[in-house]
């Protein structure tokens, strides 16, 4: 069974950097699959951040690629997002996630339990 | 970018009737790449349909997506006190990978 289980600060100062991490077991995270991360602002929808695949691709939301960066630890089994200079708008319940099944970019089939990253002074 | 607008916003039912939802993209979505999912109050999303039309995975036959290039519908067919939930769209042809905003389906 996959399972994902993100970690990191729960507050964030504005203008500093959001770092999150992405705990994987059940699967090799070099093995396939993408790996990426999703957000969510308190009662809106979501928003896809970006994805790594196969620990050498990155693909990215343009409205965000200027301050994201998606990074593997396959040593670790790991993933981790770093979003900069980060303002409120960027207070989310932030999930990391798997796809690729089913074609293309493919279906997310398996997410993290979320956490929320409050950005506040 | 891949604009999915989902209507209607919510959809006041009671339980045993029939849920129809909608979900329109602003161009032609390559190969049915559309996936729906539904998401319950403090849980994260769960993959219900890929593809526009195959089931995930222990999702009960009531579901049923349809549709192809830009109009797709997810139905319910009979609607149970566990169905109540907000269902999102989301494409995976291109990226970005983009959601729609949401449908609300609410106890009337």
């Amino acid at each position: 069974q996959v399972q994902l289980q993100e970690s990191g600060p729960g507050l964030v100062k504005p203008s500093e950097t959001l770092s999150l991490t992405c705990a994987v077991s059940g699967y090799s995270i070099s093995s396939g699959y993408y790996w990426g991360w999703i957000r969510q602002p308190p009662g809106k929808g979501l928003e896809w951040i970006g994805s790594t695949y196969h620990s050498r691709s990155t693909y990215y939301n343009p409205s965000l690629k200027s301050r994201v960066t998606i990074s593997v630890d396959t040593s670790n089994n790991q993933f981790s997002l770093k979003l900069s200079s980060v303002t409120a708008a960027d207070t989310a319940v932030y999930y990391c996630a798997r796809h690729g099944g089913g074609g293309s970019y493919g279906a997310i089939d398996y997410w993290g339990q979320g956490t929320l990253v409050t950005v506040s002074s | 970018e891949i604009v999915l607008t989902q209507s209607p916003g919510t959809l006041s039912l009671s339980p045993g009737e029939r849920a129809t939802l909608s979900c329109r993209a602003s161009q032609s979505i390559s190969s049915s790449y559309l996936a729906w999912y539904q998401q319950k109050p403090g849980q994260a999303p769960r993959l219900f349909i890929y593809a526009a039309s195959i089931r995930a995975t222990g999702i009960p036959d009531r579901f049923s997506g349809s549709g192809s290039g830009t109009d797709f519908t997810l139905t319910i067919s009979r609607l149970e006190p566990e169905d109540f939930a907000v269902y999102y769209c989301q494409q995976y042809g291109s990226s970005p990978l983009t959601f729609g905003g949401g449908t609300k389906v609410e106890i009337k």
